[in-house]
């Protein structure tokens, strides 16, 4: 595709429901990554996959956030059991080169937790 | 761990004005060096990097930035600025590669530039 996509834009949850939040990365890009934006600050690192293979995730705050990219392409973010603190925007980037060099990052998802 | 910082959370300006965002980074070893911007409604695109060579970089849409190593800085600079620039800035560092590492970028917290028409 023309770029990074992620779906839904916005989401809100009540708290403690779960939700998945999808990213669709530039076609044939190997690395992608998963950034969460509190609000007022920048983008913090949670989680990064080459290809299929998930090689870091020491960015994931909680066990209740767990991600996946099956085929190498898609990637869902899921959170269960939402809480207050994690609403954010959550942005997906992707990049050509394996480890990521130069990011194209997707419009994000704007989660919000009542 | 590497840290960035923004010493300028907003900064309002006229048009023609020139502009020079703050960015400072922590981590001794090399790095690669990102300037992001964030139109309202937009999402993040790349703006200029630096990744070796002459430390001074040109952008788009008018935009440099310089690395001084010395300094651990990054800033970000315009000549003059237009109403169209009105945007958040974000500096991100990613160090160097080391094998099997992945490259995530460290964020500084933005600068909001507000020009005034």
């Amino acid at each position: 595709g023309a770029g990074v996509s992620q779906s839904p834009r916005y989401k809100v949850a009540k708290r403690g429901q779960d939700v998945a939040l999808r990213c669709d990365p530039i076609s044939g890009h190997v690395s992608l990554f998963w950034y969460q934006q509190a609000l007022g600050q920048g983008p913090e690192f949670l989680t990064y996959f080459q290809n299929e293979a998930q090689l870091d995730k020491s960015g994931l705050p909680s066990d209740r956030f767990f991600a996946e990219r099956p085929e190498g392409s898609v990637s869902t973010l899921k959170i269960q059991r939402t809480q207050q603190e994690d609403s954010a925007v959550y942005l997906c980037a992707s990049s050509f080169r394996d480890r990521g060099l130069e990011q194209y990052f997707g419009p994000g998802t704007r989660l919000t937790v009542t | 761990a590497q840290s960035v910082s923004q010493h300028n959370h907003h900064v309002i300006l006229s048009e023609a004005a020139s502009l020079e965002l703050g960015c400072n980074y922590s981590y001794g070893g090399t790095v690669n060096l990102f300037w992001y911007v964030q139109y309202p409604g937009q999402h993040l695109q790349l703006l200029l990097k630096y990744f070796s060579g002459d430390p001074l970089v040109k952008g788009i849409k008018g935009f440099e930035a310089e690395f001084i190593k010395s300094k651990f800085s990054f800033n970000l600079r315009k000549p003059s600025v237009q109403w169209s620039d009105t945007a958040e800035y974000f500096c991100a560092v990613t160090r160097s590669i080391s094998s099997g590492s992945a490259r995530q970028l460290t964020f500084g917290s933005g600068t909001q530039l507000t020009v005034l028409p």
